[in-house]
């Protein structure tokens, strides 16, 4: 069965400094996508990174890169220059099939100034 | 706004109670998904529309939970019944793309919070 694993409940890190966010998943399928989302505290999931099975180069979004190691099965977050507006719950996700995604427990970021 | 927009934002109701949740899609976006958020827990797939039709309610643990959208934009998820362990946030998403496959995003809501006594 598809699953996401996120190990880190919780990070911190310092204004201006870089941070990575772990995320592992299982999958017996060829084709499939990965996702990143930020959780503020109103409660919205908001889209920041995908990357295809098929991509050949990891995804970048401004300050938001995706580290793709498909042998390792692993798609983890970096956030460049981090600000104190990053500091919220980062959910890793897995589109299942062509519209559902699964997601992971996800990683609470503290920034601290 | 012009974003998915949720009512109630916020519902206390009793256990065994009827319940309904709104969200109203991005204009235009044909498909619509709704999600479940347990405390601590990233949110579950509960069912997805393709304009007015269920394509996918494998997530709907059970038949007291039913969706609707008559009219291929708002949907009303409905609860019936209602226990403790059905205390959670719901989240409704839109998107504008058939399919994922590509960076095709969901847009999400802000959720409704829904608390059984």
């Amino acid at each position: 069965a598809q699953k996401i694993t996120q190990t880190q409940p919780g990070m911190f890190v310092q204004e201006k400094e870089a941070v990575t966010l772990d995320c592992t998943y299982d999958t017996s399928d060829q084709s499939y996508g990965l996702f990143w989302y930020k959780q503020p505290s109103s409660g919205e999931m908001i889209f920041l990174i995908y990357q295809g099975s098929y991509d050949e180069q990891n995804a970048t979004e401004g300050r938001y890169s995706l580290n793709f190691q498909k042998a390792r099965k692993s798609a983890n977050l970096v956030i460049s220059a981090s600000q104190l507006g990053d500091s919220a719950m980062y959910f890793c996700a897995m589109r299942v099939g062509f519209q559902k995604l699964v997601f992971g427990t996800g990683t609470r970021l503290l920034v601290s100034p | 706004g012009a974003g998915v927009s949720q009512t109630p934002s916020n519902k206390v109701t009793e256990k065994g109670k009827y319940v309904e949740l709104r969200c109203d899609p991005i204009s235009g976006h044909t498909a619509l998904y709704w999600y479940r958020q347990s405390l601590g827990q990233g949110p579950e797939f509960l069912i997805y529309f393709q304009g007015t039709g269920a394509a996918d309610d494998s997530g709907l643990p059970n038949d007291r939970f039913f969706a609707v959208r008559p009219e291929g934009s708002v949907s009303t998820l409905k609860i019936q019944r209602t226990e403790r362990g059905d205390s959670a946030v719901y989240l409704c998403a839109s998107s504008l793309t058939t399919s994922l496959t590509s960076s095709g995003e969901l847009f999400f809501g802000e959720g409704s919070r829904l608390t059984v006594l």
